[in-house]
Order: C-alpha cells, then structure tokens, then sequence
C-alpha cells in the first residue's frame, strides 16, 4: 500500500515549456487535491477532483490544466511555464466520511520540487 | 468565503512545556470541519487533529488538543510537553460542507528550544 505518490520529485523547466505531474493512489479515494507551497503562504489549492472524470478550480487555477481519467490518479499539466510557477506541489487525496462527510483527513503526497528559469 | 488566518508566523517554545498555536476561520456555512496539518522540515504533510463544528466537545489527540471557540471562531492547538521532534510548520485548514475544497493557513513555524 504506497498511499499517495507523485512523480516526478525534482524537475527543473525553462520558461515557455510544458510538462505533467503525476499523482496516484491506491485508497480509492474519491476526492483529489492539487497545492502549491510557496513560502509564506501555506498551501493553496490550484485544482480538485471529487471523483473520476471531475475537476474543479480551486484558488490559483491559472496556468494549470488537470485531468483525472481514473479514479486513482490525478495529472497536472503546465502548458507554458513561467517563473512564478517555482514551487513545492503537493497532491492530497481523501475519503469524506462521519457526520455530514466532513471527517475529511487528507493523505498527502511527497511532494514535487519544480523550478522554472 | 472560507479564509484562514494564523497570526503568528514564529513560535519558540521550551521543551516540556506547552504551547498554544492561534487558528481563526471566517465562514457562513453552519458546518464546516477544521484540521491541523504538521509539516516537518522533510516535507510531508501530517494530519494532527480534527474538530467538528457540531462537535459538542474538544478534540484531543495524544498530547495534542483543539481549543475551539465557536462563537469567536477559533480553532487553537495546544501542544502539551513539547518535545524537539515538534519542530516544524503546523498549518491549520477548514472544509464547509457547501464546497469540496480544503483551505490551508499560512501556517506557523515552531521551534523547540532544548
């Protein structure tokens, strides 16, 4: 059972080119979660799933595309990069559940380290 | 909107002693539940704590506690003994039940000083 894992760990970019973030997990997890970590500014959230073949725009969707064909991964896509997009990013998954589906623990992945110059 | 707000962006703390780290929420929803994340200078994300917001009492954890304040809309967390592995980022974060989205604070660096 590996939980939640993200590939790759590193990536350096230059600006203007393209790439995609793998997140998979094998808890059947409904819900998915894309975070950028910036310092300073916690974890805000770019784009989620609720299940297979959803998406949604979460607080700084710009410059990002996400697709979630299955249900156990998750892709975020960088069309054109640009340095502002230098992050941490995180992938999370959950399974709501207690009263009113609010017990809503988050399984976080490790983690992608991305630089654009 | 959801907003979440941790005023302090550095704490130090002796160890065995306690210390409490500030979490305020804005939201209309009714019913909403709010976490506690650590973040370790590893880098992964660790769920600590969950309060309800129809939760008649306290969480508690081990040696972690949730002081919510309902009416004043705090969610505070109260670390007990702290010990030098409890250095690290805590974040705190909320979910209304009118949306899916989890939102993060900014979080608060806490440093365990022997």
């Amino acid at each position: 059972n590996a939980g939640v894992t993200q590939t790759p760990k590193f990536r350096v970019l230059k600006t203007g080119q393209s790439m995609t973030l793998l997140c998979a997990q094998d808890m059947n997890h409904e819900y998915m979660y894309w975070y950028r970590q910036d310092p300073g500014m916690g974890l805000r959230l770019i784009h989620y799933s609720v299940g297979e073949g959803t998406t949604a725009k979460g607080e700084v969707p710009d410059g990002y595309n996400v697709s979630r064909l299955k249900k156990q991964n998750f892709l975020l896509g960088l069309e054109s990069a640009a340095p502002s997009q230098t992050s941490v990013y995180f992938c999370a998954s959950s399974y709501p559940t207690g009263r009113l589906a609010l017990t809503y623990e988050q399984y976080f992945g490790p983690g992608t380290r991305l630089t654009v110059t | 909107a959801q907003k979440i707000t941790q005023t302090q962006p550095g704490m130090f703390v002796q160890e065995k002693e306690a210390v409490t780290l500030d979490c305020t929420y804005d939201t209309s929803d009714p019913s909403y539940g709010l976490f506690w994340y650590k973040q370790p200078s590893s880098g992964e994300m660790i769920f600590l704590i969950y309060q309800g917001s129809y939760d008649q009492q306290n969480a508690t954890e081990g040696r972690y506690s949730l002081n919510f304040q309902k009416a004043r809309k705090s969610a505070n967390l109260v670390i007990s003994a702290s010990q030098l592995g409890d250095s690290a980022m805590y974040f705190c974060a909320m979910k209304e039940t009118s949306y899916d989205k989890v939102i993060f604070g900014p979080g608060t660096s806490l440093s365990v000083i022997p």
